[in-house]
């Protein structure tokens, strides 16, 4: 069982806006900043949005956002590269552990 | 360019020992912590270690401590992961990542170093 809890699978055609959800505790998304990463057919993760920032080369069609104990990634017009997995994390202070989300499998139809 | 290239993955017996590196290139090593962060076939990602960035701190997930030991090298720039008493369910490919210095958010990933403990 992840500390951090995301949807399964979600799925939206090409240029439509959709949003995964990242749920923790105070502990974790209460208090501090998320990230979220893209895998792609299994290989290596690439950062997609972490804090409030957009790393260099990822397009500004990717967002994120928090509220309270929840974090968001938005992906504003999807596009047929973004089919992939998402996973989340934050660090955990309760339990001083690097928390992970079980990973969203998105799909473009 | 940021570079995380990791090495020293393989097969190995139950019981046995690997270490892993990761050469950091791109950026000042010695100001950033890091993480090893591990996927087993058909899973998710699962949180491995950390090390702060003077090595004064070492975390471990539940799963690997007392068997994995995390080290750095700030004059090498270099990450290590020392793995003994390896099992079956270690059988993962391992990353290292690099914190962005945000709540442990990692902003740049290696390739990866795959593991296969097994008979």
């Amino acid at each position: 069982q992840s500390v951090l809890t995301q949807e399964a699978s979600v799925s939206g055609t090409v240029g439509q806006k959709v949003t995964l959800s990242c749920t923790g505790n105070r502990n974790n998304v209460g208090k501090y900043a998320v990230g979220w990463y893209q895998q792609i057919s299994h290989g290596a993760p690439k950062t997609v949005f972490f804090g409030d920032s957009l790393p260099s080369g990822i397009p500004d069609r990717f967002s994120g956002s928090k509220s309270g104990t929840t974090a968001s990634l938005t992906i504003s017009a999807l596009q047929p590269e973004d089919e992939g997995d998402y996973y989340c994390s934050t660090w955990d202070a309760g339990l001083n552990v690097a928390a992970f989300g079980g990973g969203t499998k998105l799909t473009v139809l | 360019e940021v570079q995380l290239v990791e090495s020293g993955g393989g097969l190995v017996q139950p019981g046995g020992s690997l270490r892993l590196s990761c050469a950091a290139s791109g950026f000042t090593f010695k100001n950033y912590n890091m993480k090893w962060v591990r996927q087993a076939p058909g899973k998710g990602l699962e949180w491995v270690s950390h090390i702060s960035w003077n090595s004064a701190t070492t975390y471990y997930a539940d799963s690997v401590r007392g068997r994995f030991a995390v080290s750095r090298d700030n004059s090498k720039n270099s990450l290590f992961l020392q793995m003994t008493g390896l099992r079956a369910e270690d059988t993962a490919v391992y990353y290292c990542a690099k914190d962005s210095g945000l709540g442990g958010t990692l902003d740049y990933w290696g390739q990866g170093a795959p593991v296969t403990v097994s008979s």
